[in-house]
């Protein structure tokens, strides 16, 4: 079974620097999605970036960028020029295609909160 | 395109009880999955629905059930409710050619 896991439960960062999120996982499969979600305060889970294991190149959407190292089973999130509406917790999930479907995984999430 | 909707928001029950939460999914999405998420335990996945048919189930007991409608909107229930069910029931869809899952507000279950 696949695990993800988040080593950082807490972390904090001031307004207009940049903070990385880290995110490992386990699986054996080799062709697989990497995803990191943002769940604001009181507000719903939405989308930040995605990784298609098969490429090579780094996700990148405005101020959020991955590093993405298939080899070592990291996928960590970089946020540049964070900013108070980045305050959230955030997910990293996995996911593989079977014949059953779509198989998510999610880690425990980290809780950042950007300071003013 | 309106996003994922889940009814209702809010909702109390007693234990022993069942419930039934719905979500309608983005239009063109075929897929919906459920999850339940608590602080001690994160986002547990529950169970995936696509074109009326379950796909994928995670490790909950029987009490957990869905259905998918072929509008693709989607229903839970739980029966006989216990203290542990209380959670934010979350419901996501996705099309079936970037599998990026859209998630829904969330229904707010509390048992008592």
């Amino acid at each position: 079974a696949q695990t993800v896991t988040q080593s950082q439960p807490e972390m904090s960062v001031q307004e207009a620097e940049t903070v990385t999120l880290s995110c490992t996982y386990d699986t054996s499969e080799s062709n697989y999605y990497l995803f990191w979600y943002k769940q604001p305060p009181s507000r719903q889970m939405i989308l930040v970036i995605r990784q298609e294991a098969y490429k090579q190149q780094n996700a990148t959407e405005n101020r959020f960028s991955v590093n993405f190292q298939k080899a070592a089973k990291s996928f960590s999130l970089k946020i540049s020029d964070s900013q108070l509406g980045d305050t959230a917790m955030y997910f990293c999930a996995f996911m593989k295609l079977d014949n059953y479907g779509q198989n998510f995984v999610f880690g425990p999430g980290t809780r950042l909160s950007v300071l003013p | 395109k309106a996003g994922v909707t889940q009814t209702p928001r809010y909702l109390i029950k007693t234990r022993g009880q069942q419930v039934t939460l719905s979500c309608s999914p983005i239009s063109g999405h075929r897929s919906v999955s459920w999850y339940q998420q608590t602080p001690g335990q994160g986002l547990q996945f529950l169970f995936e629905y696509f074109s009326e048919t379950q796909r994928n189930k995670g490790n909950f007991p029987g009490r957990f059930s869905g259905r998918q409608f072929s509008n693709s909107r989607s229903e839970m229930n739980v029966s006989t409710l216990e203290l542990g069910d209380s959670a934010l029931y979350l419901c996501a869809s996705s099309f079936a050619a970037t599998y990026e899952q859209y998630f829904g507000p969330g229904t707010r279950l509390t048992v008592t």
